[in-house]
């Protein structure tokens, strides 16, 4: 059973720039959501996709958008790229668990370096 | 602005000493999710806890969510080099949110022979 899977791992932009990364949840999940992780910070909540609708939304401008497509998969797009949007982003999908909560599984990410 | 607060930021221990890494916050949550995460790497998701006052054992891994629902501890015996990581703790609100994750910053934990 294949797990949450990112593409690409590492890119390099320039500021000003946009960026597309790609996302495929885990077998059977429905949910994706997008997290920023900075250098030496946890990972921030950017958005939650279900039913191919944002349905959530963390504190982040509108230079961040996404799209989930009927097979669940997901992109992040980023546009007028700026320095401090270099971090490490993730892709997580959930489940209702058995503990009676969801449970999110994250992807390895993609390291985004913005010059 | 982070939600939780973890405490402490770094340790540096060795093998076979026990720790314990607290997470803390005003918020109440439905639940609390530990993960911990290699460098460049995702998170991985160790436990999860949903009632206040619930204790989980994961082999030598002690979870601990508080009666309030507000905080969390990690408790580790006899810790092993394997133990290295950064370890999150990330709670969940409701369904108003969409139990969207709220991570605190992390406890680096190194663990030498």
């Amino acid at each position: 059973d294949a797990g949450v899977t990112q593409s690409p791992t590492h890119l390099i932009k320039t500021r000003g720039q946009q960026v597309t990364l790609r996302c495929s949840p885990k077998s059977g999940h429905d949910t994706v959501s997008w997290y920023q992780q900075a250098l030496g910070q946890g990972p921030q909540f950017i958005f939650q996709y279900y039913e191919e609708e944002e349905r959530q939304r963390g504190n982040f401008p509108d230079r961040f958008s996404g799209h989930q497509f009927p097979n669940y998969s997901s992109e992040l797009n980023v546009n007028a790229l700026l320095l401090g949007d270099s971090a490490l982003y993730l892709c997580a999908s959930r489940v209702w668990g058995m503990g009676g909560s969801y449970e999110q599984y994250f992807g390895p990410g993609t390291r985004l370096t913005v010059t | 602005t982070q939600l939780l607060e973890q405490s402490p930021q770094f340790l540096s221990i060795q093998e076979g000493e026990n720790l314990t890494v607290y997470c803390n916050s005003s918020s109440v949550f439905s639940s609390l999710q530990w993960y911990r995460q290699e460098p460049g790497e995702g998170p991985v998701l160790l436990v999860t806890v949903v009632t206040g006052g619930e204790v989980k054992k994961l082999k030598r891994l002690t979870f601990q969510f508080g009666d309030a629902r507000k905080d969390s501890s990690l408790h580790i015996t006899a810790a092993q080099p394997g133990d290295t990581g950064l370890y999150l703790c990330a709670g969940a609100k409701d369904s108003n949110s969409g139990y969207a994750l709220n991570f605190g910053k992390g406890t680096s934990l190194l663990v030498t022979p």
